[in-house]
């Protein structure tokens, strides 16, 4: 079955550090991958998104992703966390051609200390 | 640019009455979506549409309808509504050539 695995619930940082978010997914085929953002009673952004080619993907505000077929994993990477990125962060995965849906890890919330 | 409009942005309602969640998006996307999003539990997918006419089931269908009479509009309907349907609902809309999902900025709905 098709699924999206965010390990972590909850991930505190302080601000001007590094930031990794863990994604793993389990899909039949190579998926298309994204990576979404969402403030406190906003909706989701998309920060980034993977379809093939280059391995490691940049987004928006400075966030990066890496694909690793071999561990079926997708990590968003931030090398300096600013206080503006405290939010929730989706991994989801789907968008093929022929399936349309997509499927959304439970997410991980971001909080940043000053 | 407007891209996906939803409407209300927030609700209540009481058990067994009905409501509509509107939205619209004004970019000729083919495919449209129904999210509803609980604490800890990501989103679920509730309703698609692949086009005007045609809408089927996601993971969590029971207890809404939908329908696509136009390219633009993808009303969610809430017959009977129950406390287990108190959830925010996020609206999406992506083309049939891009690969991402567009969304809306969701409607928070309380069932008392």
């Amino acid at each position: 079955a098709q699924s999206v695995t965010q390990p972590d619930i909850h991930i505190t940082v302080s601000e001007g550090a590094s930031l990794e978010l863990r994604c793993n997914y389990s899909y039949g085929a190579t998926p298309y991958l994204f990576w979404y953002v969402q403030s406190p009673g906003q909706g989701l952004q998309l920060l980034l998104k993977y379809f093939s080619g280059d391995t490691l993907v940049q987004g928006i505000k400075g966030f990066e992703a890496e694909f690793k077929r071999s561990q079926s994993s997708f990590n968003l990477r931030k090398p300096s966390v600013h206080w503006s990125d405290a939010a929730e962060y989706f991994c989801a995965v789907g968008g093929v051609s022929g399936t349309y849906k997509y499927i959304f890890g439970t997410g991980t919330r971001l909080k940043v200390l000053a | 640019n407007a891209g996906v409009t939803q409407t209300p942005k927030f609700r209540i309602l009481k058990i067994g009455q009905s409501m509509t969640l509107q939205c619209t998006q004004d970019m000729n996307h083919n495919y449209m979506y129904w999210y509803r999003q609980d604490p800890g539990m990501g989103l679920k997918l509730i309703y698609y549409s692949v086009g005007a006419g045609i809408t089927d089931k996601g993971e969590v269908p029971n207890g809404y309808n939908v329908s696509r009479s136009t390219t633009e509009d993808f009303p969610l309907r809430l017959e009977l509504a129950a406390p287990s349907q108190t959830s925010v609902y996020f609206c999406a809309s992506r083309s049939g050539t891009g690969k991402e999902a567009f969304f809306g900025q969701g409607t928070r709905l309380t069932v008392v």
